[in-house]
């Protein structure tokens, strides 16, 4: 069965303390990686698309990096802006459905 | 542009009540998701459609579950009878496939469904 884990499940980093997240998978025929930010009492919101190891992505302070077993979403000098839950989804050959993992809670104090 | 819009954000009801969850996608988008959310399970997978027409429904937990898309603009999910454990948020999502690949899911905000 097509697994997506995520840890930590909890981070707390002073602003400027820079850190990873991960997200591991074990997949068949991985067609695809997203990462997602969630804020509070919204939807999950579109981050980045990694297809291949070795593919990586930035977007202002986040840097979203891919091998062959998982994926890593750095984070520079974080903000406390940055706070949010960041959620791991893959998508398979089997399937055109994202599997979406548990989330890391992500919480920058000023 | 509008996003995904879900109505009604919150909803309180009593165990046993009927409660509709309502969602208009992205325009021009052909496959339509609903999901669950819980502390205990994170993000679940309920239905999704394509093309106004349901793919795959083994996420649906039980029969009490039903989820219809009648257009290519709205799609509604219905719990009848509803039950305490059925409390959560759902969120509806919206995606246009690119080859072969479904692409980003554009999210509502949600739904927050409480049962007392």
């Amino acid at each position: 069965e097509d697994q997506v884990t995520q840890s930590p499940e909890a981070l707390r980093l002073q602003e400027g303390e820079s850190s990873s997240l991960n997200c591991s998978y074990t997949v068949s025929g991985l067609r695809g990686l997203f990462w997602y930010r969630q804020d509070p009492g919204k939807g999950p919101e579109f981050l980045f698309t990694l297809y291949s190891a070795g593919e990586e992505k930035e977007k202002e302070r986040l840097k979203a990096t891919l091998t062959k077993k998982e994926s890593f979403l750095h984070i520079t000098a974080p903000k406390p802006e940055d706070s949010a839950t960041y959620l791991c989804a893959v998508q398979t050959g089997g399937s055109y459905i994202p599997t979406f993992g548990r989330g890391t809670s992500l919480i920058v104090h000023p | 542009d509008a996003g995904v819009i879900q109505s009604p954000r919150h909803e309180v009801t009593e165990m046993g009540q009927e409660v509709t969850l309502r969602c208009k996608p992205i325009s021009g988008h052909d496959y339509l998701f609903w999901y669950r959310q819980t502390m205990m399970r994170g993000l679940e997978l309920l239905i999704y459609f394509n093309n106004n027409v349901p793919i795959d429904d083994s996420g649906m937990p039980e029969d009490r579950f039903s989820a219809k898309m009648p257009n290519a603009s709205f799609s509604t999910l219905k719990i009848q009878p509803s039950e305490p454990r059925d409390s959560a948020v759902y969120f509806c999502a919206s995606s246009k496939r690119t080859g072969s690949n479904t692409g980003e899911l554009f999210f509502g905000e949600g739904s927050r469904l409480t049962v007392l």
